[in-house]
């Protein structure tokens, strides 16, 4: 079965740099990859969705890379800022009988300090 | 335009008890999906309607729980009887048809004791 890989160790990095989380997946490249933000005690937001023939995405400070041969993608936030601070999901959406469904990694916290 | 509503937002009951949660999607989502994560664990998928049909419950864990959605709106999910291990937070979403961007709720936090 497919299965995600983020690093499950907090990344800590000051304010103003550029944070870079990985998320790897085993088996077969799904056809969209998907980057959710999680705060304390709320649900998954989506922040970008980026499709396999399409090696990289930007929204403002965000930026994903999507590479299939080594079956990873990478999440990048520049300039990063304290409310940045959030744990990060990525989620494969797998198709399954004409329907889909995310399949979601453990997720991977930022703290950034002022 | 409100988001994808879950009700209770927290709950805690007895082992063997029951428990119904409630989803609203947002307006005009035909695709209502029910996912939830235990102890820690990434969240995983239990089921997606397309309107009022189960399309895929694959992920259900076993017959304790019931998932309906009445006349392709609301949905809900019960648990009955609950055990310890179904304690966690229970995520509903939803989407339009055709997209593929899913919209969660903030989840409803189930503690059985």
């Amino acid at each position: 079965s497919q299965k995600i890989e983020q690093n499950s160790e907090a990344l800590n990095i000051q304010e103003g740099k550029t944070a870079t989380l990985t998320c790897n997946y085993t088996n077969y490249s799904p056809a969209y990859l998907q980057w959710y933000r999680q705060d304390p005690g709320r649900g998954p937001v989506f922040l970008l969705l980026i499709r396999e023939n399409e090696k990289e995405k930007r929204k403002e400070r965000l930026k994903v890379t999507f590479d299939t041969t080594l079956k990873q993608s990478l999440f990048h936030i520049t300039a990063s800022q304290p409310a940045d601070s959030a744990t990060y999901l990525c989620a494969l959406l797998m198709f399954s009988g004409g329907y889909n469904k995310l399949i979601f990694g453990a997720g991977t916290r930022l703290a950034v300090h002022p | 335009e409100a988001g994808v509503t879950q009700f209770p937002s927290h709950s805690v009951i007895e082992k063997g008890q029951t428990v119904t949660l409630r989803c609203d999607p947002i307006s005009g989502h035909d695709n209502l999906y029910w996912y939830r994560r235990v102890m820690g664990k990434e969240i995983k998928f239990l089921l997606h309607f397309v309107k009022e049909s189960k399309q895929d419950e694959s992920g259900m864990p076993n017959n304790r729980f019931l998932a309906e959605r009445t006349g392709g709106t609301y949905s809900t999910l019960k648990v009955q009887p609950a055990e310890l291990e179904d304690s966690g937070v229970y995520f509903c979403a939803s989407s339009q048809g055709g997209q593929n961007t899913i919209y969660f709720g903030e989840g409803s936090w189930l503690t059985v004791v």
